[in-house]
């Protein structure tokens, strides 16, 4: 069985402040790691994903994630926030093989603002 | 790009009638989910089918069911909807794995379509 934990349901950061969203997995076998960006009234979009390799993932619009196995996190950075950034942010695991692959499972979200 | 379209960006039903949502997708995919996104909750996983015609359940399969008779498109059926279904259901899909993008890694991205928001009255 797998699971994701978000820490804190909703983040507030000034504009230029550094944005930090927390991502805690458990998972039985190696782990994908995902995350995924929803603006309001979307569907979610993939900011970036971990399979193998480099620990340390940079994806679109200046964000990146370390995958840390002995910390099994995945907290997702960005170092100046930008009001563009306000949306809800899904960290997501899935197993890598199987009847089950490509099932995805998500965490609860964590509501971005970014104030002025 | 791929694009993963759903037949309706909203909806209201009132309970006990079926309801139907409808999800296509244009890559070719294998895989294909149906989950729900309520406040707090995250998203949900009701069913996902892997091939044709099969289908399994996911974490809250209950209250729906699922057809899939041709690759590309992927229906989630309420038999008789009821309040507590008002919520954002959103389709994926998603390859086996063979054509991703990363050479010989399989990574199963998820693409999603835009959500169809259902209320139930």
């Amino acid at each position: 069985a797998q699971s994701v934990t978000q820490l804190g349901s909703h983040v507030s950061v000034s504009e230029g402040a550094l944005v930090l969203l927390r991502c805690n997995y458990s998972s039985s076998v190696p782990p994908y790691l995902f995350w995924y960006v929803q603006y309001p009234n979307q569907g979610l979009q993939l900011l970036l994903k971990y399979t193998t390799g480099a620990t340390l993932v940079k994806g679109i619009n200046g964000f990146e994630a370390e995958f840390k196995k002995s910390e099994t996190s995945f907290h997702l950075t960005k170092p100046s926030a930008h009001m563009s950034d306000a949306a809800e942010y899904f960290c997501a695991v899935s197993n890598a093989g199987g009847t089950s692959y490509g099932k995805l499972t998500f965490g609860q979200g964590t509501i971005l603002t970014v104030h002025p | 790009d791929v694009k993963v379209t759903q037949s309706s960006r909203y909806l209201v039903k009132r309970t006990g009638e079926k309801v139907f949502l409808e999800c296509v997708q244009d890559m070719d995919h294998e895989n294909m989910f149906w989950y729900r996104q309520d406040p707090g909750l995250g998203l949900r996983l009701i069913y996902f089918s892997y091939d044709v015609k099969m289908k399994e359940k996911g974490d809250i399969p209950e209250g729906y069911s699922v057809s899939r008779e041709k690759k590309e498109r992927f229906s989630l059926i309420l038999e008789s909807a009821s309040t507590n279904q008002t919520s954002m259901y959103l389709c994926a899909s998603s390859s086996r794995g063979h054509r991703d993008t990363l050479a010989g890694v399989r990574t199963g991205e998820l693409f999603f379509g835009e959500g169809s928001r259902l209320t139930v009255l």
